[in-house]
């Protein structure tokens, strides 16, 4: 079955400080995987994409790893801000087809 | 250049009605899915469009029904609408021929009383 398991679900850190999301699935065959950032009632937005070959890809502050052999992906945030409070998702790709499988997310909260 | 756009933003609907939610690919793009969000949980396929036509669909009623237009803009309809209908309803369109750039609209909200 077509799976994409994210933890934490939730994760509460101070300003400033670093963080790390993970992602694990069982889709197949894979194709690329993404992390969207969702502000609450808004649509997700891209922060990274990879595709089988690539094992890092970074976006500013957000570094995203994939280990296609474990078949799990993590998204790091360094020097957190406010503006980094929302949910992260992750979202694969399955190989040759439309569908987009999504994690349930990880809701970040970033305090001052 | 414009991304993808959606209308309305917000919408409140009562049961029973029927509602037609719009959305406008990122130029360049053919291809247009649609989501439904419940609240804290991750986006549901409902189905995708491509030459006008259906092409994939998830797991939702007959009563979810779509069309796709010429110039690539969608819509959303949702007949004899539920409570349970409340969401957010996500547009998502990508280019020719790839999996790799999907973009998402900012979504309309629906609300269902």
């Amino acid at each position: 079955k077509n799976q994409v398991e994210q933890s934490p679900q939730s994760l509460i850190i101070l300003e400033g400080k670093n963080c790390t999301l993970q992602c694990n699935y069982t889709v197949s065959p894979f194709s690329n995987l993404r992390w969207y950032k969702q502000d609450t009632g808004r649509g997700p937005v891209s922060l990274t994409i990879m595709t089988f070959s690539e094992n890092t890809k970074s976006n500013g502050r957000y570094t995203a790893t994939l280990d296609a052999d474990t078949k799990q992906s993590s998204l790091h945030i360094t020097a957190s801000q406010l503006s980094d409070s929302a949910s992260y998702i992750c979202v694969v790709s399955v190989g040759g087809a439309n569908n987009l499988f999504f994690g349930t997310g990880t809701r970040l909260t970033v305090i001052p | 250049d414009a991304g993808v756009t959606q209308s309305p933003t917000h919408l409140i609907k009562t049961r029973g009605q029927q509602v037609t939610l719009r959305c406008s690919p990122k130029s360049g793009h053919d291809t247009v899915s649609w989501y439904q969000q419940a609240l804290g949980q991750g986006p549901q396929f409902i189905f995708q469009y491509y030459e006008e036509e259906e092409r994939q669909r998830g797991n939702f009623p007959d009563r979810f029904s779509g069309h796709q237009f010429p110039n690539y803009s969608s819509e959303l309809n949702v007949n004899a609408l539920l409570l349970g209908d409340s969401a957010l309803y996500l547009c998502a369109s990508r280019a020719p021929k790839t999996s790799y750039g999907y973009t998402f609209g900012s979504g309309t909200r629906l609300t269902v009383v």
